[in-house]
């Protein structure tokens, strides 16, 4: 049963601390995503990378952000130094190419990150 | 500026009745169009994609419709279940990249016995 594999599912941190979130993509698939959920935003698309590298990063905040995948296996978000305005549930998705037009995303179940 | 807009807002139904669902846009240009169900606490799971040339898809219970020339598209669902109960929420895409994803702000949908 191929799943994307997020870890942890919830964070609790101070504000000022690292926050490292992890991603384990669907064996195959090439691309990778990380979304963000908020009540107010709703869902937006921080980054995304492609045969692991970075396609776009542009919705990130540069400054405390960054987003990596050191291999095919292994997506990181990482936030540095977090802050409250950071909490949020981070989604990673992984994604098989159906047609140039269309890139089909499957989802974890997310991380829940809270910044007090 | 690129928009989506879902309505209703929430609805709610009883078990075993049929609900649509609309999302309208304003994403030029336009490239694919995707329905997704997200369940509370879980992440969301892609129920379709469309792209222009297509009018309608189904998957199970599901079927979508997609007007390119209105710029409309609308979820059905038949015969409802409990399971069905969730957010549902429509993306459109101009192309590639993040600025080229527009995100609906989703529909909640409970289903009651």
């Amino acid at each position: 049963d191929a799943r994307v594999t997020q870890t942890p599912r919830h964070k609790v941190t101070e504000m000022g601390q690292e926050v490292t979130m992890r991603c384990q993509p669907i064996l195959g698939h090439n691309t990778v995503f990380w979304y963000r959920q908020t009540m107010m935003q709703g869902l937006e698309l921080l980054a995304y990378f492609r045969n692991r590298a970075p396609l776009d990063d542009s919705g990130m905040p540069k400054d405390r952000f960054s987003a990596e995948m050191p291999d095919a296996t292994l997506a990181t978000l990482k936030i540095q130094p977090s802050e409250p305005r950071d909490s949020a549930v981070y989604f990673c998705a992984s994604g098989l190419v159906l047609t140039r037009e269309a890139t089909e995303a499957f989802f974890g179940q997310g991380t829940r990150l809270t910044v007090v | 500026k690129n928009q989506v807009e879902q309505s209703p807002q929430s609805l709610i139904i009883l078990e075993g009745k049929n609900c649509t669902l609309q999302c309208n846009y304003t994403v030029s240009p336009f490239s694919n169009l995707r329905w997704y169900k997200q369940d509370t606490g879980r992440g969301p799971v892609s129920l379709t994609i469309m792209t222009f040339s297509e009018n309608t898809k189904s998957n199970g219970r599901y079927t979508a419709t997609l007007d390119a020339d209105t710029k409309q598209s609308s979820l059905h669902i038949t015969a409802s279940q409990l399971s069905d109960s969730a957010s549902y929420i429509c993306v459109v895409s101009a192309g590639t990249g993040r600025r080229a994803l527009t995100f609906g702000s989703g529909t909640r949908l409970q289903v009651q016995p």
